[in-house]
C-alpha cells in the first residue's frame, strides 16, 4: 500500500526551461511535505517542504504547489540547470508521528 | 558544521553473517532516524530515536534487526542473520528537537550486499 506515489519514473527536460515534479498521497494524515534530491552514492538532501495548510513555498529556484483537494503535490525547478540532475524524492510526515514516508523517486536529467 | 557521518560506506557479507553500521548524527541533534532504502525504492523507516529512547520501531523486522542510541548520540544498526533481501542502502537521518525544524537530514548511507 504505496502512500505516496511519484508515477513518472524518469523526466528529461532542456536546460533553461522549467522542470515539474509531481507527487500523490492518499493519507489524509499528513500534515508536511517534502522535497528530497539524491546524487548517486551520497544521502537525500533536502531542498524544501510545504505544510498542509499552505498551498504554495518558494525557495529561490524551487517552488512547491499543493492540492489538498486532490491530494497532490509539485515541484517546479526555474530555470532548471546541469546540476539539477538527480533522483527526487517526495516525501510525507504524518502528524503525531515523526518518521517520513517516501515515494519511489523520479530521475530528472537535464540536458544541454 | 559537519554532516551526519556513518561508517562502513560499503559492505559485503554472506548470508546467516551478522553486521554493524555506525551512525554519528549532527551535534546537537535529539532525534535519529535510521531508514533502509532498497534499489528501486524510497527510504523507509526503521527506528526512531529520541535522545537514547525508542519513539518508534514498528516497522522493524526485531527477530534480525536492532539498533541502540546508549549515549544520546551516536548509533549502531545491527542485523544477525542477515538474509539476501537485507540487501540495501542503510541511510542514517538526525534532525533537531521535536519542535524544531522538521527537516531531516541524512548521512552517506552504508551499501550493504548481502550474498
Amino acid at each position: 500500500d504505496q502512500q505516496v506515489k511519484q508515477n513518472s519514473p524518469s523526466l528529461s527536460v532542456q536546460e533553461g526551461r522549467i522542470s515539474i515534479l509531481n507527487c500523490d498521497y492518499t493519507n489524509s494524515m499528513f500534515d508536511y511535505f517534502l522535497w528530497y534530491k539524491k546524487y548517486p552514492a551520497e544521502g537525500p538532501t533536502f531542498l524544501i517542504s510545504i505544510s498542509s495548510i499552505k498551498d504554495k513555498n518558494e525557495d529561490g529556484r524551487f517552488t512547491v504547489f499543493l492540492n489538498k483537494s486532490a491530494k497532490h503535490l509539485s515541484l517546479h525547478i526555474v530555470p532548471s540547470q546541469p546540476g539539477d540532475s538527480a533522483v527526487y524524492f517526495c516525501a510525507a510526515r504524518q502528524g503525531g508521528a515523526d518518521g517520513l514516508t517516501f515515494g519511489k523517486g523520479t530521475h530528472l536529467i537535464i540536458q544541454p | 558544521e559537519a554532516g551526519v557521518a556513518q561508517s562502513p560506506r560499503y559492505k559485503i557479507i554472506e548470508k546467516r553473517q551478522s553486521v554493524a553500521f555506525w551512525c554519528n548524527p549532527i551535534s546537537g541533534h535529539a532525534t535519529l532516524y535510521w531508514y533502509q532504502q532498497i534499489l528501486g525504492q524510497g527510504p523507509k523507516l526503521l527506528i526512531q530515536f529520541q535522545n537514547n529512547g525508542v519513539v518508534d520501531d514498528s516497522q522493524l523486522p526485531k527477530d534480525r534487526f536492532s539498533a541502540e542510541r546508549l549515549k544520546g548520540v551516536d548509533s549502531t544498526l545491527k542485523i544477525q542473520p542477515a538474509k539476501l533481501e537485507d540487501s540495501a542502502v542503510y541511510l542514517c537521518a538526525s534532525r533537531t528537537t521535536p519542535f524544531g525544524l522538521i527537516a531531516q537530514y541524512f548521512g552517506p548511507g552504508t551499501r550493504l550486499t548481502v550474498l
